[in-house]
């Protein structure tokens, strides 16, 4: 079955950066897109960034274009985020989501996340 | 940005009565909304998509509706493995946003 596993997660001061990864398995990870989305303690979903199938096309929430970079390793069936220059804000789980079967940009299924805590 | 609006925050039923959560955007999407349901520490899962098709192993009491800026979830009879936050999603224009969530409490 389809599997999604985040890593990387942890205690890091504002300012600092972290390399997010998400490793899949039980699906073609070549030719489906990918995406991470957020949720800071007690609060809603963020969506994060997209990464396209071929890595040609990235797309990112305002909150984080320019701090963070979605990159992925078609060879090793694993997407990144790498997240720098963190503010207390970034505080949240991170988790990484399958483009769905059924049309693009549905999140189906999801990872079971990894804390980002940003703090000094 | 499209803002997605869920009304309301929170709703107290009782097993066996029916739920209606409401999702207004701000802009039309067509019908280029989601929903998804999230149980305390676990990772949200994808019931509708593209407003009223279920997706893979999501029971019949689960449908959706709408169309353009209004949108509907209805569980017609609440089971207690239902009661979670519901989150509508919508993917007519980047960045995907999701609506502030709806909480079905148990009454």
């Amino acid at each position: 079955q389809v599997q999604l596993e985040e890593s990387g997660g942890g205690v890091v001061q504002p300012g600092g950066s972290l390399t997010l990864s998400c490793a899949t398995s039980g699906f073609t990870f070549r030719t489906s897109g990918m995406h991470w989305v957020r949720q800071a303690p007690g609060k809603g979903l963020e969506w994060v960034a997209f990464i396209r199938y071929d890595g040609s096309t990235e797309h990112y929430a305002d909150s984080v274009k320019g701090r963070f970079t979605v990159s992925r390793d078609n060879s090793k069936s694993t997407v990144y985020l790498q997240v720098s220059n963190l503010r207390p804000e970034d505080t949240a789980v991170y988790f990484c989501a399958k483009d769905s079967n059924y049309s693009p940009n549905w999140f189906d299924p999801w990872g079971q996340g990894t804390l980002v805590t940003v703090s000094s | 940005e499209i803002v997605l609006t869920q009304s309301p925050a929170t709703l107290s039923l009782s097993p066996g009565e029916r739920a209606t959560l409401s999702c207004r955007a701000s802009q039309n999407l067509r019908t280029y909304l989601a929903w998804y349901q999230q149980k305390p520490g676990q990772a949200p899962r994808l019931l509708i998509y593209d407003t009223s098709n279920r997706a893979s192993g999501i029971p019949a009491r689960f449908s959706g509706s709408g169309s353009g800026a209004d949108f509907t979830l209805t569980i017609s009879s609440l089971e207690p493995e239902d009661f979670a936050v519901y989150y509508c999603q919508q993917r007519s224009l980047w960045p995907l946003t999701f609506g502030g969530g709806t909480k079905v409490e148990i009454k």
